[in-house]
């Protein structure tokens, strides 16, 4: 079972920053929070992960809540093109069974 | 991009026939994943490996089975297809313990 919630969709105007946000109240302390993105009927797509800290790439950036709660996925200047579905996803780096829940569509608004 | 290559990407076969779709990487990964993604459901786990001959199911395994006799390749066989079968296939791949899932581009496989 996904061990996540995510909202089923979101809608952003174009050029303003995307927040995805994330719930994972069971997370535990091993456990890893990695996002995902699927366009349109391709392969998913990695982002970014974390454990604890904060994390940024040329991608997105990624705030986890102190107590790793929840986190959000930061798109900071959203385009059209990332309009996807975005998975949030937890487990401990030694698990080899990774599940994806239903993700979030995020609608890009032109 | 990985080197991922999955074959074939469309197929439309009748209920009942076995079917084959291959999952071909180039990476040397050791970590490989089959998906089912149908409208409603997301991605869905069907099988998985952790090395040659080392496999495992997902949460979706019934009707399903898979071979990996080499690191390269990675098999999956619906031994008679069903049209809840009917669906689009992802393989992953995956190199180190804590690192990311590389897919493919998907099959699509119809069942009438």
């Amino acid at each position: 079972d996904a061990k996540t919630t995510q909202p089923p969709s979101m809608d952003c105007a174009e050029g303003r920053a995307a927040n995805l946000p994330c719930n994972h109240s069971t997370i535990s302390g091993n456990e890893y929070v990695y996002w995902y993105r699927q366009i349109h009927s391709q392969g998913p797509q990695y982002i970014i992960h974390g454990l604890k800290n904060n994390e940024t790439n040329e991608m997105a950036s990624l705030i986890i809540t102190e107590d790793r709660k929840s986190s959000t996925l930061i798109l900071p200047h959203a385009t059209l093109r990332d309009t996807a579905v975005y998975y949030c996803i937890v487990r401990v780096a030694q698990d080899d069974k990774i599940i994806f829940g239903k993700g979030t569509r995020l609608h890009i608004l032109p | 991009d990985a080197g991922i290559t999955q074959s074939p990407r469309h197929k439309v076969t009748e209920t009942g026939t076995p079917v084959t779709l291959r999952c071909h990487q180039t990476e040397n990964h050791r970590y490989m994943y089959w998906y089912r993604q149908d409208p409603g459901h997301g991605l869905r786990l069907i099988h998985y490996s952790y090395g040659v001959k080392d496999t495992d199911k997902g949460e979706v395994s019934d009707g399903y089975s898979v071979s990996r006799s080499k690191t390269e390749d990675f098999l999956l066989t619906l031994e008679s297809a069903t049209s809840s079968q009917t669906s689009v296939y992802f393989c992953a791949i995956r190199d180190r313990v804590d690192g990311e899932l590389f897919f493919g581009e998907g099959s699509r496989l119809t069942v009438l």
